[in-house]
């Protein structure tokens, strides 16, 4: 069973647009993790919140952690037509990670 | 390039068939993960091998069984296949998983089941 859930399951933006993806998840945690991927390929590591933080930015992303509602949210700013891919979250909760259905991204040019 | 790599690339099998699946981890990682990724949907862990041990098992059956080796390299084997192991399977490797750190994924192997 999947502990993450994404909200929306897809979403299309113009280029230039920010993007904002929800994960909610069901258990306590040790870290909150999203990956990106491309067409079916392997997944790529984006950004790690550890469960004591709130917030935290890399580049053109901004993940925010809210342990007491147990959910997450994935902001790219700036999007391009590069970004457009799958996004998931990843909970850990012990050695192994558990992941949502994802959000399936399109940006537009 | 994360530099775990997975063989073969792509995998035809009919049902009731055996296969085995090949992960190189990433240089100085002990422990590696497979997950299980069916089409539109997230990926579903399978088990973790960490020091040649298993480490922990998903909701799968025992025909799904997999080793790791001394130089942290693993197999996945997938004995009397059915038509729904037709799916994405990707390994990841990583120090064992903590507060910090992160998997990194190989580029998966797609088996289709026929």
């Amino acid at each position: 069973s999947q502990q993450g859930e994404e909200d929306p399951q897809a979403l299309s933006i113009q280029e230039g647009e920010n993007a904002t993806m929800n994960c909610s998840y069901k258990t306590s945690i040790n870290n909150l993790q999203w990956y990106r991927q491309n067409s079916g390929r392997g997944l790529v590591h984006l950004i790690l919140i550890r469960s004591n933080e709130r917030e935290k930015h890399s580049g053109r992303l901004r993940v925010t952690l809210d342990t007491s509602k147990k959910s997450s949210s994935l902001l790219i700013t700036a999007s391009r037509a590069a970004d457009t891919a799958s996004y998931f979250c990843a909970t850990n909760a012990g050695n192994m990670l558990t992941f949502g259905g994802g959000t399936r991204l399109m940006v537009k040019p | 390039e994360t530099g775990v790599t997975q063989s073969p690339t792509h995998l035809i099998k009919t049902r009731g068939q055996q296969v085995t699946l090949r992960c190189s981890s990433q240089s100085g990682h002990n422990t590696v993960s497979w997950y299980q990724q069916a089409l539109g949907q997230g990926p579903q862990f399978i088990f973790q091998y960490y020091r040649e041990e298993e480490n922990g098992r998903g909701n799968f059956p025992p025909r799904f069984s997999g080793l790791q080796f001394p130089n942290y390299s693993s197999e996945l084997n997938v004995n009397a296949l059915e038509l729904d192991d037709s799916a994405l399977y990707l390994c990841a490797s990583s120090f064992p998983l903590g507060e910090h750190n992160e998997q990194f994924f190989g580029p998966g192997t797609r088996l289709t089941v026929l």
